[in-house]
């Protein structure tokens, strides 16, 4: 049973196409996020949501617009994608905002941008 | 917000040799500090975390210790394995928010 599950795990896209990425956790959390890995292996987090509400967008471009159907979904849709775009992006949830709890991650989806 | 940094970059150890990775930060309220192993491919898994009201956490191999007044903790590996060898991230987090060091990349040697 996954806890946490994106899709899709691969994603090969050409500049100035959209395309979205689904993220559901089975954990009953409250809390997801959404983090970019670069080559460099960096870990930044963009976007927070608690209880369907954005808590933090960490100086995200406009292209990339977050959605939280309900409390078990985030999904990051992309506008317009770049080079520069190319990463794995990670989904992640934990128990609850300010809880000092561990974040569980998804498997990661690996955009392409070509 | 909270700003981590993680050192070294990258350490090489022989088996059985012990691994140090230390980090620091610089948001006082930062209350939880996990440590995320990532091997090639994988997604980051918890390995080991402390609450800033506990100064040592050990499990089997592998400790953790966190100096609140200098705002640095460190992630100790014992009698390193080959399996050791992955990406290992500290991460400081305040108000629920996750803020990541940026990697040491572990190899251990047979």
């Amino acid at each position: 049973d996954t806890a946490v599950s994106q899709t899709p795990k691969y994603l090969v896209t050409q500049m100035g196409n959209d395309k979205s990425i689904k993220c559901e956790q089975n954990l009953g959390h409250d809390t997801m996020y959404w983090y970019k890995q670069d080559s460099k292996k960096f870990l930044k987090i963009m976007f927070s949501y608690n209880n369907k509400e954005l808590i933090i967008n960490e100086t995200v471009p406009n292209r990339f617009s977050p959605k939280s159907p309900d409390k078990a979904h985030l999904n990051l849709h992309i506008n317009s994608l770049e080079l520069g775009d190319s990463a794995v992006y990670f989904c992640a949830s934990s128990q609850g905002w300010d809880r000092g709890t561990e974040a569980f991650f998804g498997q990661g989806t690996r955009l392409t941008v070509v | 917000g909270e700003n981590v940094e993680q050192h070294p970059s990258t350490l090489s150890v022989q088996e059985g040799d012990s691994a140090v990775i230390k980090c620091t930060y610089s948001d006082s309220a930062s209350n939880y500090f996990p440590w995320y192993k990532q091997e090639l491919g994988k997604r980051p898994q918890l390995i080991i975390d402390i609450r800033s009201n506990v100064g040592e956490k050990k499990d089997q191999r592998i400790a953790v210790t966190l100096n609140k007044t200098a705002k640095h903790f460190s992630l100790h590996i014992t009698e390193t394995q080959p399996e050791d060898s992955a990406v290992y991230f500290c991460a400081a987090s305040i108000g629920g928010q996750f803020y990541f060091g940026t990697g040491t990349s572990l190899t251990v040697i047979p």
